[in-house]
């Protein structure tokens, strides 16, 4: 266990439904990461949040939705999402964005759109 | 920008045998590099990173990696191999030089040791 926690590890969703992808961390650390990791291509960061406040949108379509309610949560609000879209969702946190902070990652959620 | 390159989608060694896992980076400024491991159903594991004086980093699990500012590589070595050292390994770049960045990351190489 790396003290990210991510919940679901796996989730098979339609293209017209709605679902939240969860992280929880409890280290303690400022920043937190959504990634997008598909097989044979870099892993794809999403969005960053840096104390609560988004500080980086990375180009990412409108029906993924990232929210922060505290710097310990962080969610992923996912709603009429492609069959492209399928790939394993990763949070990691880290104490800080200064150059020498590594990340944590949790397990991933694997996501299925069909 | 910043960018890292991992040529080989997958290195194969027979346990006990020496590896090499191969990164070369972009930077404008003097770069972070790290090693991430991926095992099987689980997110990135860190193992090393560099960040400034000695070119030789020591990390978790026997693992090392030499850095070559010339050859702006970043190779991750080990000197046996285990079985269970099968899995993807990732490595990463930031920007020292950035008072704001984050880690970008390679496709990642799979590393298979046979027994």
């Amino acid at each position: 266990e790396t003290g990210v926690t991510q919940t679901p590890r796996h989730l098979v969703m339609g293209m017209t439904n709605k679902k939240s992808l969860k992280c929880e961390q409890h280290l303690g650390h400022n920043a937190m990461y959504w990634y997008k990791q598909s097989a044979k291509k870099p892993l794809e960061l999403m969005f960053v949040y840096s104390l609560e406040e988004r500080v980086e949108n990375n180009s990412v379509p409108s029906r993924f939705s990232p929210e922060c309610p505290n710097s310990s949560h962080l969610f992923l609000h996912l709603h009429t999402l492609q069959p492209e879209d399928s790939a394993l969702y990763l949070c990691a946190s880290s104490r800080g964005t200064g150059p020498d902070y590594g990340y944590t990652f949790g397990s991933g959620t694997r996501l299925t759109v069909v | 920008a910043q960018s890292v390159a991992q040529p080989e989608d997958q290195v194969n060694v027979a346990e006990g045998n020496p590896l090499t896992v191969k990164c070369t980076y972009s930077v404008s400024g003097n770069p972070y590099l790290f090693w991430y491991v991926q095992y099987p159903n689980r997110g990135l594991q860190f193992l090393l990173k560099y960040i400034t004086g000695d070119n030789l980093v020591k990390g978790s699990y026997g693992f090392e990696a030499e850095f070559n500012k010339s050859q702006t590589s970043f190779h991750l070595k080990k000197p046996s191999a285990l079985v269970s050292d099968s899995a993807l390994y990732f490595c990463a770049v930031r920007d020292m030089n950035s008072g704001y960045s984050t880690l970008t990351f390679g496709k990642g190489t799979m590393l298979l040791v046979s027994p």
